[in-house]
């Protein structure tokens, strides 16, 4: 069965510290990644994806991340944190030909101080 | 911005109540997903529905569980008798659907059920 796993579940960063949260998923075939984020009192949404092509994605607010196939994993970064990036992320998965039902991480809590 | 609405935003019950939660997808969406986050756990998938049947469930999904569409536009999670551990966030989500997956899942903010 497919697996998501994030490994920090709470990060503590002062402003202006680089960001790194970690994910690996555990499935063989192709798969889709997703990076959500939810913004205390918020919904889910979307950061970036990873669908095909390069395997630097660049999505909103400054995040980039990385698929590295071999390794199963697809890390979120960003070289410098806002205070207002204060949320919960969550690594994604869904395999390639089975629809868009996602397997999600445990999520990550970023905690950034002003 | 089209947007995934959900109600109630909060609702409380006691066990053994039936509780329904309704969602309104996006309007050109065709593919509809439940999702459920327990209290500091990871959000779990508890159903998908395409032209107007379940077409994936989860383990959790039992029988006490059930969704439809009954009017085209809300998409409703029926929970018959509510347990304890029902307590949760409930997501709905849609998307256009792309039969690869590779498609992006618009989600609502969430209704939270606590069950007493």
């Amino acid at each position: 069965a497919q697996s998501v796993s994030q490994h920090n579940h709470h990060v503590i960063l002062s402003e202006a510290a680089s960001l790194e949260l970690g994910c690996n998923y555990s499935y063989g075939g192709t798969v889709n990644l997703f990076w959500y984020v939810q913004y205390p009192g918020q919904h889910l949404q979307l950061l970036l994806k990873y669908f095909s092509g390069d395997p630097l994605v660049k999505g909103i607010k400054g995040f980039e991340a990385e698929f590295i196939k071999s390794k199963f994993s697809f890390n979120l970064r960003k070289p410098s944190v806002q205070w207002s990036d204060t949320a919960e992320y969550f690594c994604a998965v869904n395999s390639y030909n089975q629809g868009g039902k996602l397997i999600f991480g445990q999520g990550t809590e970023l905690s950034v101080k002003p | 911005e089209p947007e995934v609405t959900q109600t109630p935003s909060h609702q409380v019950t006691q066990m053994g109540q039936e509780v329904i939660l309704r969602c309104v997808p996006i309007s050109n969406h065709l593919y509809f997903y439940w999702y459920r986050q327990i209290l500091g756990q990871k959000v779990e998938f508890l159903v998908s529905f395409y032209n107007n049947e379940i077409s994936e469930k989860s383990e959790i999904f039992d029988d006490q569980f059930s969704v439809e569409r009954p009017d085209g536009s809300n998409f409703t999670l029926k929970i018959r008798s509510t347990k304890l551990e029902d307590s949760a966030m409930y997501f709905c989500a849609s998307t256009t659907g792309n039969p690869s997956g590779a498609n992006v899942l618009t989600f609502g903010a969430g209704s939270r059920l606590t069950v007493l």
